[in-house]
């Protein structure tokens, strides 16, 4: 079955070191989100693409990078991790508009502390 | 600008008793809004969508809202809960922007069913 991955789900990174989360999905879609989740602030959106080569910074960028070389990847960088980063991180896709009946469908997220 | 606000974090109901998830929204232009669930440790779930036509809208699980145009709200509501609808439950609304579209969440409601 077409999914949406990410990994790691767990990881454990020092002040200062560039982290990589990576989130690949199957479904051919063209759009993919990141959005970190924090207690009382929900869901918010770090970077997002529309196609390969695309990207676009949300309402949270500050010190995050995305790059989109294919349609399956789309890798979320923390130039510099900060302790302010620790959260959980959910990768998204959907295959065009929202309000054209199309669904955007979540990976199972992954928990990062920065320490 | 669109936005979300969810009035209530945390709603706590007993089992079998009906339950009511309020959401009002802010948008200068045509909304399309969204009710996701979250269980504990996974991903975001799509419970129902509202785009366009009846304003009370079926989900799953038993679940349904009514988009009120004149009060910006889009109430999540069920009739009857169970324990396993113990989750976190987030309003989205739809964001056009150009060819494509994003979510932008509120910030959660808890609902804990208990005994």
């Amino acid at each position: 079955d077409a999914e949406i991955t990410q990994s790691p789900r767990h990881k454990i990174t020092e002040t200062g070191r560039q982290v990589t989360l990576a989130c690949h999905q199957t479904w051919n879609h063209n759009n993919m989100f990141w959005y970190r989740q924090d207690l009382g602030h929900g869901l918010r959106l770090i970077h997002y693409s529309y196609g390969v080569q695309d990207t676009n910074k949300g309402e949270v960028s500050d010190g995050y990078s995305v790059s989109r070389s294919n349609t399956e990847d789309l890798p979320l960088t923390l130039e510099s991790a900060a302790s302010s980063q620790t959260s959980v991180y959910f990768c998204a896709s959907s295959p065009g508009l929202l309000h054209s009946g199309n669904t955007i469908y979540f990976g199972e997220g992954s928990w990062l502390t920065v320490v | 600008a669109q936005s979300v606000t969810q009035l209530d974090s945390q709603v706590p109901v007993f089992e079998e008793a009906p339950v009511e998830l309020r959401c009002n929204y802010s948008s200068s232009v045509s909304v399309y809004l969204f009710w996701y669930v979250q269980y504990p440790n996974q991903g975001l779930q799509l419970l129902l969508k509202y785009l366009s036509g009846s304003t009370l809208v079926k989900g799953i699980n038993g679940f349904e809202a009514e988009f009120n145009k004149s009060q910006t709200s889009f109430h999540l509501r069920k009739p009857s809960v169970h324990i396993s609808d113990t989750a976190e439950y987030f309003c989205a609304v739809s964001v056009v922007t150009g060819t494509a579209s994003k979510l932008t969440f509120g910030t959660g409601t808890r609902l804990q069913v208990t005994l």
